[in-house]
């Protein structure tokens, strides 16, 4: 298994400022992915992250508005910037190691823009 | 691009009683995993089951079992003897198979267990 510490859980946030989330891992991963989750909705995915390189995008998403770091094989960070409304989700983080199907995830960040 | 269908966005069952969610799904691959994901009020993701497409036997964890179609690309999940603590959102996943894929959920289910 894997267990991920992802931080803040929650925040409230002026419109037109960003947020940073983190997301830590215990141990080494393959694989870290982006989710966005809005208010009773699934979650759809927003990114990639790429250790060493840019993050790869899901359609309707851009590095402007999401940039996505991933410095090493157990923490990655996602920004959102500009912050508008619509930006109010949940957003989670997600690993998965290549030799295994489970996807984990962090408990999630609850965003609200205001 | 893999859709994954589910049809129900609420259901109900009694506590000790058994409840089926359907999921179905469009993919053109040959070779996929499929997985029902749990999740609480708590926010926390929970892997319930997981079905490799390639596999005819349905998988079982306990209380939760699947009717895996590949066929009919579908994917439903069996309940039985629910526990209050089974309430919870369940959504259905895709995903391909190799490695560097993420998965693909569908709108979800939310099961509601009563007394």
């Amino acid at each position: 298994s894997a267990v991920i510490s992802q931080k803040p859980s929650r925040d409230i946030c002026q419109r037109g400022t960003s947020l940073t989330i983190q997301c830590q891992v215990d141990s080494q991963v393959t694989m870290m992915f982006w989710y966005r989750q809005q208010p009773g909705q699934s979650l759809t995915l927003i990114a990639t992250a790429n250790q060493g390189s840019e993050a790869t995008y899901e359609s309707g998403f851009v590095i402007d508005k999401f940039p996505i770091s991933r410095p090493n094989l157990t923490f990655s960070t996602l920004t959102v910037s500009n912050m508008s409304p619509e930006d109010s989700s949940i957003y989670l983080c997600s690993v998965r190691r290549e030799a295994d199907t489970e996807a984990f995830f962090g408990q999630g960040t609850r965003l609200t823009v205001v | 691009a893999q859709t994954v269908t589910q049809s129900q966005p609420e259901m109900s069952v009694q506590e000790a009683e058994t409840v089926t969610l359907s999921c179905t799904y469009d993919t053109s691959e040959s070779n996929y995993y499929l997985f029902w994901y749990k999740q609480p009020p708590s926010r926390q993701m929970i892997l319930v089951i997981r079905q490799e497409a390639y596999k005819q036997q349905n998988a079982t964890e306990n209380r939760f079992s699947v009717n895996f179609q590949k066929a009919a690309k579908s994917f439903s999940l069996k309940i039985s003897d629910s526990q209050l603590g089974d309430t919870a959102m369940y959504f259905c996943a895709f995903m391909k198979y190799g490695s560097g894929y993420a998965l693909n959920f569908g709108k979800g289910t939310s099961l509601l267990v009563t007394p």
